[in-house]
């Protein structure tokens, strides 16, 4: 069975810091997933990576995958406040139909 | 491009209950996906429809039920309402291909459910 852990859960950080949020997945996937949920919304659909090795940047958002560590990591670089909101990382198995979701991360981003 | 909608946004129903919810994918999208999302257990995955087949099922009591109809567009129903059903339900369209692939899914607004 397919399990996804991220850390850490919870993150504050200041304006202008950088950090990494893990993904960490169980078992083979054929791809990894990045969105992003502000407070009462849906999930918005940040980055789809499907090979080993793959780095996706979109602003100060960077994600990369390692399939062989199993892990993708989201890399924000100097961050603002317009970034605070929860990700959520998901991997899928091929033929599985579903996405299974990490737990997610509540990222604060303080002036 | 119209995104994914979902009616209706909120709902507020008692125990015992059911309750239908709707979705509509975006143009051309033939699979959608449920998802349940509760701050206790986070977002779950329900069912997943393509060309009006279920083809996946999450580890939901059979209270939760599911269709597809031949636009493509979803309902979900939810019979003998529990206080634990409260949450948020997520609707996805994706692509889809017949072989199983599902593509990036689009996430629809929700709607949230409370039970009193």
């Amino acid at each position: 069975e397919l399990k996804v852990e991220q850390n850490p859960l919870f993150l504050s950080m200041q304006e202008g810091k950088n950090y990494t949020i893990y993904c960490n997945y169980s078992t083979t996937s054929d791809r990894l997933y990045w969105y992003r949920q502000d407070p009462g919304k849906s999930l918005e659909s940040l980055f789809v990576l499907l090979s080993n090795g793959a780095v996706k940047q979109e602003g100060r958002l960077m994600a990369s995958l390692d399939t062989k560590a199993r892990l993708s990591t989201l890399h924000i670089t100097a961050a603002v406040h317009d970034l605070s909101a929860t990700y959520f990382c998901a991997a899928i198995i091929q033929g599985a139909q579903k996405l299974v979701f990490g737990q997610g991360t509540r990222l604060t981003i303080n002036p | 491009k119209a995104g994914v909608t979902q009616t209706p946004r909120y709902l507020i129903k008692t125990r015992g209950q059911q309750v239908t919810l709707s979705c509509s994918p975006i143009s051309g999208h033939r699979s959608v996906s449920w998802y349940q999302q509760t701050p206790g257990q986070g977002l779950q995955f329900l069912f997943e429809y393509f060309s009006e087949t279920q083809r996946n099922k999450g580890n939901f009591p059979g209270r939760f039920s599911g269709r597809q109809f031949s636009n493509s567009r979803s309902e979900m129903n939810v019979s003998t309402l529990e206080l634990g059903d409260s949450a948020l339900y997520l609707c996805a369209s994706s692509l889809g291909l017949a072989g199983g692939a599902l593509g990036t899914q689009y996430f629809g607004p929700g709607t949230r459910l409370t039970v009193l």
